[in-house]
C-alpha cells in the first residue's frame, strides 16, 4: 500500500517570503510523485511531477520539488511568493514503472495562505 | 484539446433520488480515475478503468454506488438511492500509459459539486 502524509494543514505566509511545503510518503515500491494546486471552487492542477532522473524538479508558477529517496519526501519550494499563490495544495503518489499501480494517492492537502 | 469534461457541474437533489455523474476522458488516453473530495476524508479513490474495464473498486463506499464505461470516450458515476452523506465534489481524471511508459500523465476535470438534501 502507498500514502502519502503532508505535515502541515495550513501554512500562513507573507507576500515575497519563500515557502516550503512538506511531503513525505511510504510505499514498498518505486513511486512516482506529483503536486497539485487547487484554487477555491476549482479542480487540480498539475505543479510538477518527479518520475525519474534529477531529483530536483521544476514547475510552472516557479515552484520546485525535491525527491529525496533515503528520506521519502518530496518537498515543494517557492523562494518568493504571490498572493495569488493562495491556494491548497495536494502531494500525491502512484506506482513507479512496472509496478502495474496506476492511481493516485493523496496527502491531506496544505492551505497555503499568503499574506500581504 | 479540450480536457477531461464532467457534467454536471453543479447537482442538487434530494436524499433518495438516482444521480448520475458523467465524464469524458481525454481522447486516446487509456485509464479512467473517480475521484470523491470531502472536508473530512480528502480526496479518496472510488474506482479506476483501463480500456474501458473496472480495474479496481476497492474504493466504491457502498452498493448504492455503481460505475460503468461503456466506450473510451464516456463513464458514468451512478448514486442510487442518494444519502446526504454523498455530497461531496467527484472529480474524474484519465491517463495515459504506454507500455510502462516513463511519463504518465493524469489530467483532472472541473468535478462536480453534488449536494443532497
Amino acid at each position: 500500500a502507498q500514502s502519502v502524509t503532508q505535515l502541515d494543514s495550513q501554512v500562513p505566509v507573507f507576500e515575497e517570503a519563500p515557502v516550503e511545503l512538506r511531503c513525505n510518503y511510504s510505499s514498498s515500491v518505486s513511486v512516482y510523485l506529483f503536486w497539485y494546486v487547487q484554487y477555491p471552487n476549482q479542480g487540480l492542477q498539475l505543479l510538477l511531477k518527479y518520475l525519474s532522473g534529477s531529483t530536483l524538479v521544476k514547475g510552472i508558477n516557479g515552484f520546485e520539488a525535491e525527491f529525496n529517496k533515503s528520506q521519502t519526501s518530496f518537498h515543494l519550494r517557492k523562494p518568493s511568493v504571490h498572493i495569488s499563490d493562495t491556494a491548497e495544495y495536494f502531494c500525491a503518489v502512484s506506482g513507479g514503472r512496472n509496478t502495474g499501480r496506476r492511481a493516485l494517492t493523496f496527502g491531506s492537502g496544505t492551505r497555503l495562505q499568503v499574506q500581504p | 484539446d479540450a480536457g477531461v469534461i464532467q457534467s454536471p457541474r453543479h447537482e442538487v437533489t434530494e436524499m433518495g433520488q438516482e444521480v448520475t455523474l458523467r465524464c469524458k476522458p481525454i481522447s486516446g488516453h487509456d485509464y479512467l480515475f473517480w475521484y470523491r473530495q470531502t472536508m473530512m476524508r480528502g480526496l479518496e479513490l472510488l474506482i479506476y478503468f483501463n480500456n474501458n474495464v473496472p480495474i479496481d473498486d476497492s474504493g466504491m463506499p457502498e452498493d448504492r454506488f455503481s460505475a460503468k464505461m461503456p466506450n473510451a470516450s464516456f463513464s458514468t458515476l451512478k448514486i442510487q438511492p442518494s444519502e446526504p452523506r454523498d455530497s461531496a465534489v467527484y472529480f474524474c481524471a484519465s491517463s495515459l500509459f504506454i507500455r510502462d511508459s516513463l511519463r504518465p500523465v493524469y489530467t483532472f476535470g472541473s468535478g462536480t459539486r453534488l449536494t443532497v438534501v
